[in-house]
């Protein structure tokens, strides 16, 4: 079946440790993108790729880092700079449909601070 | 500034209610418009796009009014596993920005 798929389920991070979280499609989608969801909180751009080798910056990008060095792959590590890493992490992958960009979602990946 | 605003709710209606959301979204030249469906600790889940003309799927119809900038989603005939999180997504030049969404709960 094809989709995107999201490791670990839950993750645990020590302090002062860098974790990474990791996200696939198989779906052919040139652009993707990683983003943080708090509790009652709207889902908030962290970064953004549109085609192999190349990604930007969203709107809260500050400790974190990724890559993009193969279409179906997009790992988020959220580094030891980042002083509030507790969230729900979900990484999207979209495609144009009706002359509109959708979005698709994986299923997320709870970081949890030890 | 708030791009994106939707009432959190609770909505709090009974099977079989119509019941109706508004969006309202601050950028003009915005192209695309969605609604996603949020389960409790689950993903967003596509519902449907949004186009001008205003479009339906079943017990869903999308509005979109562009003079005053907002989108709206109907539910007719409601279901209790029509209870969910339902988000605004609204796109301008590339990037999506999602509103925080509105906590519908639909009981017996």
């Amino acid at each position: 079946d094809g989709g995107i798929t999201q490791s670990p389920k839950y993750l645990f991070r020590k302090e002062g440790q860098n974790v990474t979280l990791s996200c696939e499609q198989n779906l052919n989608h040139d652009a993707m993108y990683w983003y943080r969801q708090d509790p009652g909180q709207g889902l908030r751009l962290i970064y953004y790729s549109q085609i192999v080798n190349d990604f930007q910056k969203g709107d809260i990008a500050e400790g974190y880092s990724v890559s993009r060095e193969k279409k179906e792959s997009f790992p988020l590590t959220v580094t030891s700079a980042q002083k509030n890493p507790t969230a729900f992490y979900l990484c999207a992958s979209s495609i144009e449909r009706d002359y509109q960009e959708t979005q698709y979602f994986g299923p997320g990946t709870r970081l949890l601070v030890l | 500034r708030k791009e994106v605003e939707q009432d959190p709710g609770p909505f709090n209606v009974p099977e079989g209610a119509t019941v109706a959301f508004n969006c309202t979204y601050s950028n003009s030249a915005s192209q695309s418009f969605f609604w996603y469906r949020q389960d409790c600790r689950k993903e967003p889940k596509l519902l449907m796009s949004v186009y001008s003309s205003g479009n339906e799927d079943g017990r869903f119809t999308a509005q979109l009014n562009r003079a005053s900038q907002y989108i709206s989603l109907l539910i007719r005939d409601s279901k209790l596993s029509d209870s969910a999180t339902y988000l605004c997504v609204v796109r301008g030049d590339y990037i999506p920005t999602f509103g925080r969404g509105t906590s519908l709960i639909v009981h017996p």
